[in-house]
């Protein structure tokens, strides 16, 4: 299947910092990336869906200021977390592939927010 | 809001034995059912994508059917072993939503040798 690289794999930074997530496709194209969160004992929830040279789409209750997504190129998915407060603490993982068949995730990031 | 429910949470197993897990779906405006299986510090990997009501998919010793009038999906693991422990999702996608991922909390499986 194909692979997507997601960094940094776990984080903790100070409350008030913004932190960057970066999805990489390694071997295709993403015109589309999806970004999740996962908070224990939850289901991965869907965050936004970022498209390649456009505004990304933020699913209801996911403050587009908060969680900025950049998708500038085919390869390259970036979310940041701007003035991260410890409820901001959750799983983040990314996934990519074409509508509608298999999904491929990267690996998720673990942030903490102290 | 979509419920994707699973069943059991969690359940553990002997190496060799069978077992089977569920997932409940609305069947209204169905378009795809997916499940993944997610070892731990490792990414999710896709196992089947089903789509026809009656679908049944096998990949060795892992198989899944559907059924989308009753909005059910099982999953089946025959003459498990240590390595086929993971969490494994099922995720929904229906017409309409612009095809995203809906997903279930998960069945996590662990096989004691």
């Amino acid at each position: 299947g194909a692979v997507v690289s997601q960094h940094p794999s776990w984080v903790i930074c100070k409350s008030g910092t913004s932190v960057k997530i970066e999805c990489r496709s390694l071997d295709f194209q993403a015109t589309t990336m999806f970004w999740y969160r996962q908070f224990p004992k939850q289901s991965l929830m869907l965050m936004a869906t970022s498209n390649e040279g456009s505004k990304a789409t933020y699913e209801q209750g996911v403050e587009k200021d908060k969680f900025l997504i950049n998708h500038a190129s085919l390869t390259l998915s970036t979310l940041t977390v701007t003035s991260a407060h410890p409820e901001d603490s959750s799983f983040y993982i990314c996934s990519g592939g074409r509508l509608n068949t298999e999904a491929f995730f990267g690996q998720g990031t673990r942030l903490t927010v102290v | 809001i979509l419920n994707v429910e699973q069943s059991p949470q969690s359940l553990h197993v002997q190496e060799g034995d069978s077992t089977n897990f569920t997932c409940s779906f609305p069947s209204s405006n169905f378009y795809a059912l997916h499940w993944y299986r997610w070892e731990t510090a490792k990414s999710p990997e896709a196992l089947f994508v089903m789509t026809l009501n009656g679908d049944e998919k096998k990949k060795g010793r892992i198989s899944a059917t559907l059924n989308t009038k009753e909005g059910y999906s099982y999953l089946y693991i025959k003459g498990s072993q240590p390595e086929d422990s993971a969490t494994y999702l099922c995720a929904l996608t229906s017409g309409g939503s612009n095809y995203k991922l809906t997903f279930g909390k998960g069945t996590l499986l662990t096989v004691n040798p």
